[in-house]
């Protein structure tokens, strides 16, 4: 089965830069989706097609990919962008859809 | 605004069946692939089933394959998810969601989430 490897955890102080990494063998070929959770709270897409942001998403977020990794940066984090993120992609046949792990960021 | 609203969650005991609904509105429903993804208590998010615009093709996590089946009714903007012989391990936060357009496999928009508890 195709699985996606997330970091458990990230902890940064306000106004620092994360990045929250999500690798798979088969992310040369498919997209990678990231989505955040709040608490109590429905996911929301925060970006696309690896580093496509919606236009209601700030743009201190941003993505990028380097081989079978890819990365979710948010820049400047602020206390409100605290939550569980996790990225979504699919097997190398594109046709099995799989979330990583999921991350949870903490601000300190 | 995109709405996905889910209902037909509950207890139910262990062999028991749910039928959950998702109604839809905000969006042509026709046009786009739909999910379900739950939430089991504490964990993370787990794809179980998607189905295309018109219901040719539909797949299932094989956690789900040949217990869950997945509908859609276009014209009444609703999604459907028929759960059987559910177990304790389906307890969850069940979401309904839409794909990005024409992806079977990416989800842009998400519901609220019902809850599902299979225990006796």
């Amino acid at each position: 089965s195709f699985e996606l490897t997330q970091p458990p955890s990230v902890s940064v102080s306000p106004g620092q830069t994360a990045k929250i990494t999500c690798s798979g063998d088969a992310l040369t070929k498919q997209y990678v989706y990231w989505c955040q959770q709040k608490p109590g709270q429905a996911p929301v897409l925060v970006m696309y097609k690896d580093n496509q942001r919606p236009s209601e998403i700030p743009e201190r977020f941003s993505g990028s990919t380097s081989g079978t990794i890819v990365t979710l940066t948010i820049s400047g984090v602020l206390p409100e962008d605290e939550a569980d993120y996790y990225c979504q992609s699919a097997d190398n046949s594109g046709t099995y859809p799989v979330f990583g792990g999921g991350t949870k960021l903490t601000i300190l | 605004q995109v709405q996905l609203v889910e209902s037909g969650g509950g207890l139910v005991k262990p062999g028991g069946s749910l039928r959950l609904t998702c109604a839809a509105s905000g969006f042509t429903l026709s046009d786009y692939y739909m999910s379900w993804v739950r939430q089991a208590p504490g964990k993370g998010l787990e794809w179980l089933s998607y189905i295309s615009s018109g219901s040719n093709q539909i797949n299932y996590a094989g956690s789900v394959r040949g217990r869950f089946t997945i509908s859609r009714d276009n014209a009444k903007n609703s999604l459907y998810l028929q759960m059987n012989s559910l177990r304790a391990e389906d307890t969850g936060l069940y979401y309904c969601a839409r794909n990005y357009r024409d992806s079977n496999l990416y989800i842009d928009y998400w519901g609220q989430g019902i809850l599902v508890t299979v225990s006796s």
